[in-house]
């Protein structure tokens, strides 16, 4: 595709709720990243995937967030029993390679709002 | 993670130059210098990357002294559309791949 396309770019949950968040990055790129941006601040690292492997989840702030990439491409995020905490943007971002200078070119983002 | 600090907001109207210093005084060897820009409800696009010196694209400028512990983004007559934030970083090219983001400097361009 054109660019990384993410799904859905609103979403709503009750409390408690589990939810999926898309990622669809550019066609090729080997690296892919998840973000968490809360309103006002920069974008917060969660995950790294290169091709399906998990390298580092190191920002991931529970257990209750997991990350998978299964085939290498297309990557799901998914969050349980959501809290009003986990309220944020959550941005995905790929590169084209695992070396050389880093630049990763970002979705716009799914909004999700706890209630 | 070498850590960046950058001014939270500058203001400039239309047509003038603006330049955003970003200081990184304890980058590492290895350390690219990457400029990011965000719009409201959008993620971060990629601006401009350097090592060292200067280097320029279609969109900005990036002067990078010999010490390489500050950067300085220049854009050109800047217009309302450059109304953005704008987050300075610094990384190696071959180590941990997760970019870190400061709170960025809010550039406002009023007519």
């Amino acid at each position: 595709g054109a660019g990384v396309s993410q799904s859905p770019r609103y979403k709503v949950a009750k409390r408690g709720q589990d939810v999926a968040l898309r990622c669809d990055p550019i066609s090729g790129h080997v690296s892919l990243f998840w973000y968490q941006q809360a309103l006002g601040q920069g974008p917060e690292f969660l995950t790294y995937f290169q091709n399906e492997a998990q390298l580092d989840k190191s920002g991931l702030p529970s257990d209750r967030f997991f990350a998978e990439r299964p085939e290498g491409s297309v990557s799901t995020l998914k969050i349980q029993r959501t809290q009003q905490e986990d309220s944020a943007v959550y941005l995905c971002a790929s590169s084209l390679e695992p070396s050389g200078k880093n630049i990763q070119y970002f979705g716009a983002g799914t909004r999700l709002s706890v209630l | 993670l070498a850590k960046t600090t950058q001014p939270i907001s500058m203001d400039s109207y239309e047509g003038q130059e603006v330049n955003i210093t970003c200081s990184h005084n304890n980058i590492a060897t290895n350390d690219y210098i990457t400029w990011y820009q965000q719009f409201p409800s959008q993620g971060p696009r990629f601006i401009i990357q350097g090592y060292k010196t200067k280097v320029t694209n279609e969109v900005a400028s990036l002067f990078i002294p010999a010490d390489r512990k500050s950067s300085t983004l220049s854009l050109p007559r800047v217009s309302l559309s450059d109304t953005a934030v704008y987050y300075c970083l610094v990384g190696d090219g071959a180590g941990r791949r997760a970019l870190t983001f400061g709170s960025g400097t809010r550039l406002q361009v009023q007519p």
